[in-house]
């Protein structure tokens, strides 16, 4: 089945680290991702990793995929307060034009 | 960049009546899926088109319909409104060119309030 899980709520102090974790069932997933959502906006795609791969880094961002636990991670350094905003992971089952299926989101806040 | 343009950015209906969403891809895109976001939910799909066919399918009610015409643009018709239709309708755009790796670019979405 289909199914992808988080946790609701993240609180971090500016300057520290953020860890966010996801779980997802579909074992057949090629692609996995990472979107953003500010209050109001738009969903923005912040990176993806292929299934394939254990590690993808870039600038502040550090995903991390445990392909047989089926967790994958998004690790922020540095976090900012434009960091604050709710963090969607999301897999697509294959690699043809499909569907995204997304996470119930983490809310990220920064505290000063 | 250009980037996938909805319209309209608000609407605001009343139960019963009938709304049409429209959606822009990126240039060259060939590929237009559309969400809906209820409030405090995540994303959910409701159907695609590719080349103008419809390709995927989730969960998209019976009163709603969309189809993609020759210049790549979509437009979700819902019909019927009740309460819960209330959401942030967002419209994804994609190339299949780019490979396989299905990057979709959202647009910025259009809140529809049904009164």
């Amino acid at each position: 089945g289909e199914d992808v899980e988080q946790s609701l709520f993240l609180s971090v102090r500016e300057g520290d680290s953020s860890v966010i974790n996801c779980t997802y069932t579909d074992s057949s997933s090629t692609y996995l991702y990472w979107y953003k959502q500010e209050p109001g906006a738009g969903l923005q795609l912040l990176t993806y990793i292929f299934s394939n791969m254990d590690m993808k880094q870039d600038q502040r961002l550090t995903v991390l995929l445990n392909k047989k636990d089926k967790h994958l991670s998004l690790r922020i350094a540095d976090t900012q307060t434009g960091d604050s905003a709710i963090y969607f992971c999301a897999e697509t089952p294959n690699s043809s034009a499909s569907k995204i299926i997304f996470g119930s989101g983490t809310r990220l806040s920064i505290r000063p | 960049a250009a980037g996938v343009i909805q319209s309209p950015r608000h609407l605001i209906k009343e139960k019963r009546e009938t709304a049409t969403l429209k959606c822009y891809p990126i240039p060259r895109h060939d590929t237009v899926y559309w969400y809906q976001q209820g409030p405090g939910q995540d994303p959910q799909f409701l159907i695609s088109f590719y080349e103008k066919m419809q390709s995927d399918k989730g969960s998209i009610p019976d009163r709603f319909s969309a189809q993609q015409f020759s210049d790549y643009h979509s437009e979700l018709n819902m019909s019927s409104l009740e309460l819960g239709d209330s959401a942030l309708y967002f419209c994804a755009s994609s190339s299949q060119g780019q490979g396989s790796r299905n990057e979709q670019f959202f647009g910025p979405g259009t809140r529809l309030t049904v009164l």
